[in-house]
């Protein structure tokens, strides 16, 4: 079974351009979240989406950041126009519906966003 | 608020050895998850142990194992006979709320780095 599968890996823009990020959750996962690592802080939750309805946006910094999820499969989070201060690693998790008592969440690899 | 602190940016364990990570929470809910995640220096996050806030028994996976003290709000990891590729950053977290399907967001600590020496 494929895992959770972010693309790119690695994205270095300049401040004011777009970037999207993509996720493909784990096939048959309802929940899909996104959550951010800027450099040396924790990792924050950014918004949590089941199927294609947003379920929990708080996380979200600003109206910079649009998050979709049409048909309720992959996600894609757009930065527009980018900040020197998004730079960081992003994840997208996935998890079940009903998929036991702890419903862990399924982390992809991650994006390395660089914004100079 | 929610929070959860890991006060040891860096630990070290000669291979073989037992290390614990120490974590601490802060929630006013009764009933909660936490979670253990490991960053392996590739970068994806891998799940490694969940205890649930009514669980009366501390969870175990192999030779992971974590230390639930509810009174005192920690979930301390413990790692038995740490192998090489036990080196790595690893994340403490928790999910408030009941289980509802997965809905509930992550509560992440900073990470605890860990290096295992030979």
């Amino acid at each position: 079974e494929a895992g959770v599968t972010q693309f790119p890996s690695h994205s270095v823009i300049e401040k004011g351009q777009t970037v999207t990020l993509r996720c493909d959750p784990i096939s048959g996962h309802d929940n899909l979240y996104w959550y951010r690592r800027v450099m040396g802080k924790e990792i924050k939750f950014l918004l949590h989406f089941v199927k294609e309805s947003k379920q929990d946006e708080s996380g979200m910094p600003n109206n910079r950041f649009l998050a979709e999820r049409t048909g309720g499969t992959y996600s894609t989070l757009k930065v527009q126009p980018a900040e020197l201060e998004d730079s960081g690693v992003y994840f997208c998790a996935s998890s079940q519906t009903a998929g036991g008592s702890h419903n862990e969440q399924f982390f992809g690899p991650g994006t390395r966003l660089t914004v100079l | 608020a929610q929070k959860i602190t890991q006060t040891q940016p860096g630990m070290f364990v000669q291979e073989k050895e037992a290390v614990t990570l120490d974590c601490t929470y802060d929630t006013s809910d009764q009933s909660y998850g936490l979670f253990w995640y490991k960053q392996p220096s590739s970068g994806e996050m891998i799940f490694l142990i969940y205890q649930g806030s009514y669980d009366e028994q501390n969870a175990t996976e192999g030779r992971y194992s974590l230390n639930f003290q509810k009174a005192r709000k920690s979930a301390n990891l413990v790692i038995s006979a740490s192998q090489l590729g036990d080196s790595a950053m690893y994340f403490c977290a928790m999910r408030e709320g009941p289980f509802s399907g997965g809905y509930n967001k992550l509560i992440f600590g900073a990470g605890t780095r860990l290096a295992v020496h030979p």
